[in-house]
């Protein structure tokens, strides 16, 4: 089993659409949860962090957290073809400011004009 | 605000030889994570530094080396260059103390060994 798994994709949507990306971990005991963005060629740009169960939103994204069940999730709303990219979710164990980032595969979104 | 910054940019080796990335945090940051991406996968951690020390390794060979500097850039060495070494290279940068975690990636080096 891997530690972060994501579905590869490509996930399409039509444009103005939610897309709704989700992402399970193995280890309990993760404590920061992390969106990261990256274009075709270029390196991750983090878009949003989540540490506490529920949501948060940062304009046209919002990140779930469900540490019972694992999962976190990252909703993009009026998804534009500027959001086609691939979505790199990432998890910290620790609940210090140290160590790796485990991260899964990616999901592709495509947004369709 | 520089954000981070490494170099080169794109590098092209052959088998057996070493090379030497560079990467330089963002301002106000003092601690480098290093990762490398195959295509097609999420980041790998190789390993991560703070005050000069490396904190934590992940599952990389001892070819695998890295420095960080009084002024908290760092350097990834990888010596006896393999065919599946071929990757992007990325720096991430955050701070030590503050928040959880929250790091920040630099353009990449893309290594080629042919």
């Amino acid at each position: 089993q891997k530690e972060v798994e994501q579905n590869s994709g490509p996930l399409s949507v039509p444009e103005g659409a939610i897309a709704s990306l989700n992402c399970t971990y193995s280890d309990r005991g993760s404590q920061s949860f992390f969106w990261y963005r990256q274009y075709s060629g270029k390196s991750p740009e983090l878009i949003m962090s989540i540490y506490s169960n529920g949501d948060k939103e940062d304009g046209r994204f919002t990140a779930q957290l469900n540490k019972a069940s694992q999962y976190v999730s990252l909703l993009i709303r009026d998804s534009q073809p500027s959001d086609s990219a691939t979505y790199l979710c990432a998890v910290n164990r620790a609940s210090s400011n140290t160590g790796k980032l485990i991260f899964g595969q990616g999901t592709t979104l495509q947004v369709k004009p | 605000d520089a954000g981070v910054t490494q170099s080169p940019t794109h590098l092209i080796k052959t088998r057996g030889q070493q090379v030497t990335l560079r990467c330089s945090p963002k301002s106000g940051h003092d601690t480098v994570s290093w990762y490398q991406q195959a295509l097609g996968q999420g980041p790998q951690f190789i390993f991560q530094y703070y005050e000069e020390e490396e904190r934590q390794r992940g599952n990389f060979p001892d070819r695998f080396s890295g420095h960080q500097f009084p002024n908290y850039s760092s350097e990834l060495n990888v010596n006896a260059l393999l065919l599946g070494d071929s990757a992007l290279y990325l720096c991430a940068s955050s701070s030590t103390g503050r928040g959880y975690n929250e790091q920040f990636f630099g353009p990449g080096t893309r290594l080629t060994v042919l």
